[in-house]
């Protein structure tokens, strides 16, 4: 079975630009997280979707970014524009479960590593 | 507070020693989750281990043990003989209600080096 994709592995931008990533889960798997990353810490959660609707989006910055889930497979993460406080791996990941459940079975992907310059 | 703390930044260990990872966990709710992830170099997180606050009974997986103590609120992680492969990140995690919606809360990770 397919693990959970993620691209670009790495990205380096300047400050105020934009970018994308691109999260390919498991497939079959209802539910799908962003998580940042900050060098040093432990992941917090963005997003979750269920299929293609957002369950949380209570930690997501949404005046400057925005992830979508068309078709509740793929799903986009985008930053617009950068800041150097955006620094981190953003990481995806997915669960064949549903609601809080999903949180007992998650798998992630290798993560995208982003430097704004 | 919904709060892990792993103290230990980081541990670097000779080959075949064992390690003790400690997690002290903060919470208001009555059943909770905790876990254990991995990330290796690679990047991603591969899960370990889940308990709930309902099961105080400690736990063995071949070189890997935990201890979870409600009376300490810690959930601690040993790894016994250990490998140069055990090297890795890793993180404590809580699924608590924050903002009415279920997340896991990770603590800020302990890095193991295993030498040879």
């Amino acid at each position: 079975e397919a693990g959970v994709a993620q691209s670009p592995r790495y990205k380096i931008i300047e400050k105020r630009q934009s970018v994308a990533f691109w999260c390919n889960p498991i497939s079959g798997h209802a539910t799908l997280y962003w998580y940042q990353q900050i060098l040093g810490q432990g992941p917090k959660l963005l997003i979750q979707f269920q299929n293609n609707g957002v369950v949380d989006d209570s930690q997501l910055p949404k005046d400057r970014f925005s992830a979508e889930r068309l078709k509740g497979v793929d799903s986009t993460l985008k930053i617009q524009p950068a800041k150097l406080e955006d620094s981190a791996v953003y990481l995806c990941a997915s669960s064949p479960r549903t609601s809080g459940r999903a949180l007992e079975t998650q798998y992630f992907g290798p993560g995208t590593r982003l430097l704004v310059l | 507070a919904q709060k892990v703390t792993q103290a230990q930044t980081e541990i670097s260990v000779v080959e075949k020693e064992d390690v003790t990872l400690d997690c002290v966990y903060e919470t208001r709710d009555t059943t909770y989750y905790l876990f254990w992830y991995k990330q290796p170099p690679s990047g991603e997180l591969v899960f370990l281990i889940r308990r709930n606050s309902f099961d105080e009974q400690n736990e063995i997986s071949g070189r890997y043990s935990w201890n979870f103590q409600k009376s300490t609120s810690s959930f601690n992680f040993t790894i016994t003989a250990s490998q140069v492969v055990d090297s890795a990140v890793y993180f404590c995690a809580l699924r608590a209600i924050i903002q009415g919606a279920q997340k896991l809360v990770f603590g800020q990770g302990t890095r193991l080096t295993i030498n040879p």
